[in-house]
Order: structure tokens, then C-alpha cells, then sequence
């Protein structure tokens, strides 16, 4: 297995546009998970998903952000639209843990964003 | 209230010098602990969970229920254990969630 597949693995973009990020979790995995990762902030969970289904979104920043799962191999996150301060490494994790299994979480290589 | 709690930002010791990265939480009940580890713009890792009583890399982590820590331990510090280390709980109340601690950095100096 590759283990978590995310894309692109770095992205540049300007303020005012359309980021989307995607997320190829390990077969098998029915929770997936979306963090980001600031030096200020630290690590911080954005939304996770069970099943496909959206669980807790409690931690998704403001409207401009959404997470969609159509199915149980893929996921993206779109910011629209980006600003600056939403530079961070945005990571996506998947666990087995919706199927009563470990709890413990694989995660992605992660995508860097940078908005001028 | 914060559940996990890694009091230090920063922990720098020199090569051969016993590592200490505190982790403490608190949780009702039984949790399941663990450490991460993120090499320098690599991925977190799972280094080890407290279930499994194992060694990964030199490192060891007891959890005291007691006193409801989670410490990572090494006797001598090697170069290549320089890294960012997170401390992270599940639990029932948590769903499958896990929540992290914010971080340890550890710099192992020559």
C-alpha cells in the first residue's frame, strides 16, 4: 500500500483564488481526517469523516473552507477564497477506527500552501 | 481545558545525553496514548502507543495513570532523534478523534 495519497504536494497561489486539495486515504481506512499545521498554531483538527460522512467540522476556520468525501477513496478540501493567513501545511490522515479497529492515525506527506 | 499538555516548546541536549519529553493529560476514564513523530517536512509517524509496550528507536513511554503522564524516554540521545514529537489521546469521549499536544522540538546537538 502507499499509505495516504495527498496532491499536490506543494501549491502557490494568490489571495481571491479557488485552493483544492486532495486526500487518497489507505484502502480499507473508514475514518479520514484533515488537520493543518501553522508554526503558531501547531497542529489543529479541521474536519474528520467516518464512513463518508462528515463527523465534526468544529475546527473548519470559517466559511471559505470546505471538505467534501464522495466516496470512501477520496477527499478534498477547498478553500474559496484564499487568503494569506492560510499558509500552512494541510495534512490528511486516515485510521481504521471506523471499523473497530486501533485508533492510531497514518498520515499523508502533506500539502504546502503558500497565498501571496 | 486543555487535555493534553507538553510543556515544552524546545528541549535541546547534546549527543549521548539522556531525552525526558513530558506529556500529560487529562481524561476520565481509559485512554489510549501515543506518541508522533515529524521529521523535518516529512510526515507524522506513529513512534509508539502505550498499548504495545515496545521500544521503537531507542525510545520508551510508560503510562502512569497516577499521575496521568505519558513521558518519552531514550538513554542517549542520538543526532538523527532531532524532530518535532507529539503527544496524542484517544479516548470513547473522543470518537476517533485524536487530540494532540502542541509540540515538543527536540535538537540534539554534536
Amino acid at each position: 500500500d502507499a499509505g495516504v495519497i495527498q496532491s499536490p504536494r506543494h501549491e502557490v497561489t494568490e489571495m481571491g483564488q479557488e485552493v483544492t486539495l486532495r486526500c487518497k486515504p489507505i484502502s480499507g481506512h473508514n475514518s479520514l481526517f484533515w488537520y493543518r499545521q501553522t508554526m503558531m498554531r501547531g497542529l489543529e483538527l479541521l474536519i474528520y469523516f467516518n464512513n463518508n460522512v462528515p463527523i465534526d467540522d468544529s475546527g473548519m476556520p470559517e466559511d471559505r473552507f470546505s471538505a467534501k468525501m464522495p466516496n470512501a477513496s477520496f477527499s478534498t478540501l477547498k478553500i474559496q477564497p484564499s487568503e494569506p493567513r492560510d499558509s500552512a501545511v494541510y495534512f490528511c490522515a486516515s485510521s481504521p477506527a471506523g471499523t473497530g479497529g486501533t485508533n492510531e492515525q497514518f498520515f499523508g506527506p502533506g500539502t504546502r500552501l503558500t497565498v501571496l | 481545558a486543555q487535555r493534553v499538555t507538553q510543556p515544552e516548546k524546545l528541549l535541546s541536549v547534546f549527543k549521548g545525553a539522556p531525552v525526558e519529553l513530558k506529556c500529560n493529560y487529562s481524561y476520565s476514564g481509559s485512554p489510549e496514548l501515543f506518541w508522533y513523530v515529524q521529521y523535518s517536512r516529512q510526515r507524522l509517524q506513529l513512534l509508539l502507543r502505550h498499548i504495545s509496550r515496545e521500544s521503537i528507536k531507542g525510545f520508551t513511554a510508560d503510562l502512569n495513570k497516577g499521575e496521568t503522564s505519558f513521558h518519552l524516554k531514550k538513554p542517549f540521545a542520538q543526532e538523527e532523534d532531532s524532530a518535532m514529537y507529539y503527544c496524542a489521546l484517544s479516548g470513547p469521549s473522543y470518537g476517533n478523534k485524536l487530540v494532540f499536544g502542541a509540540g515538543t522540538i527536540l535538537r540534539v546537538k554534536s
